[in-house]
This record gives C-alpha cells, sequence and structure tokens, in this order.
C-alpha cells in the first residue's frame, strides 16, 4: 500500500486569485504520479500523468511540478475560474500499476 | 465502446437485498479497477485485476462485497446483503497495464442502501 496525501482538503478561492496544493507520496520505488481533476457529477478525468524528477507539465492555466526524490508533487492554477471548481486528485501506481488515490483537494472558485 | 461505461447509473435498494454493479471498461485495457466515494470521503480502493493475474482484493471492506472480471472484459461488483454504510457512488476504471498511462474512469453507480 503506497500512502498517498493531499493537502489542503479543501480550498475556497475568490476568482482571479492563483493557487496550488499539493501531492505527497513514497520516495521509494516511484514510478509514476498523476493528477486528476473530478467535477460534480462527472467522472474524474486526468489531468498529467509524469515520470520523470523536476518534470513539470502544463495545460492552459494549470501546471504541475515533480520532485520524485523528496516525494511530492504541486499543482498550480493561475488566474482561477469558476470552472476550475473541483477535486483534484492524484494518485501513484505502485509496481503492479494498481493506483493509489490520495483524499483530494476539494475547489471552489468564488465569482 | 468509446469510453468505460457503468451500470446502473443510480441504485436504490433495501437493506439486506443484494446488488450487482456492472463495468464494460475500455476495448483492450487490460488493468481494470474499483473504487468507491462515501459521502464527504476520499477514493477508496476496492479491487484491481490485471490480466489474467489473481485480482487484489486487498481493498474489499467485508466478505459481503466480491467482483468478477470475465474473459478479460466486463467485471460485475456484488454487494450481498447490503448495509446502510454500503452507501457510496462506486467508480470503475481501466487503462493500459503500465504506469505511466492514466486510468480513464466511468461515470459511476451512485448506490443508495435505504
Amino acid at each position: 500500500i503506497l500512502n498517498v496525501e493531499q493537502s489542503p482538503q479543501s480550498l475556497h478561492v475568490q476568482e482571479g486569485d492563483s493557487t496550488n496544493f499539493t501531492c505527497s507520496f513514497p520516495s521509494s520505488n516511484f514510478y509514476a504520479l498523476h493528477w486528476y481533476r473530478w467535477e460534480t457529477a462527472k467522472s474524474p478525468e486526468a489531468l498529467f500523468v509524469m515520470t520523470l524528477n523536476g518534470d513539470e507539465k502544463k495545460k492552459g492555466r494549470i501546471s504541475a511540478t515533480l520532485n520524485t526524490k523528496e516525494g511530492y508533487s504541486y499543482l498550480y492554477i493561475k488566474g482561477s475560474q469558476p470552472e476550475d471548481s473541483a477535486t483534484y486528485l492524484c494518485a501513484s501506481p505502485n509496481t503492479g500499476n494498481q493506483f493509489y488515490f490520495g483524499t483530494g483537494t476539494s475547489l471552489t472558485v468564488i465569482p | 465502446g468509446a469510453g468505460v461505461s457503468q451500470s446502473p447509473s443510480n441504485k436504490v435498494t433495501e437493506k439486506g437485498k443484494d446488488v450487482e454493479l456492472r463495468c464494460d471498461p475500455i476495448s483492450g485495457h487490460t488493468a481494470l479497477y474499483w473504487y468507491r466515494q462515501s459521502l464527504g470521503q476520499g477514493l477508496e480502493f476496492l479491487i484491481y485485476f490485471q490480466g489474467n493475474s489473481a485480482p487484489d482484493k486487498s481493498g474489499l471492506p467485508s466478505d459481503r462485497f466480491s467482483a468478477e472480471r470475465t474473459g478479460g472484459s466486463v467485471s460485475t461488483l456484488t454487494i450481498q446483503r447490503t448495509q446502510q454504510e454500503d452507501s457510496a457512488v462506486y467508480l470503475c476504471a481501466s487503462s493500459f497495464a503500465t504506469e505511466n498511462t492514466e486510468a480513464f474512469f466511468g461515470q459511476g453507480t451512485r448506490l443508495t442502501v435505504v
């Protein structure tokens, strides 16, 4: 079992603010780190899959960084919009490709 | 199909009844996962199928829960003698069996035990 933790549990920000949250995972036997966005009444959708230390990925206003040596990843949202409101999940697979998810960060963007 | 399909989308059942939840993964995906999210909780791992290997059932909360995957494709999750604490959204996901490929989720089955 991999212990994947996310913080904060929830976050409220004003429209236009930038924000970030954290995913921590065991640095030993690291294979990959996934970020998913889960909007209400929809299914989780992948944002990023990251495998290399120092990797940085970007999709529009959302970006993520990865530090495999210290076991953390940051997700950044620049200029938050109401449509960014969702739960953001991270997951790390073990050697058997079984995904272990964190409990998520619930983001609410206030118009 | 184009994506992961789950049925039913909603299920209301009486306490003590058995229920079956179905998942149709994306064709060609060898890995299939079941998770659930209870109200106010995170995503809880239930069971993982990988090809022809024995499934990892370590997340099943009790022996009332079982799952099978026939022919390496469709999976059913069965809950016997349902209890109110079984009420949750049950999510199925599938992926290719490599750690650097994403998992694709179904829309989930919302189970309510009354």
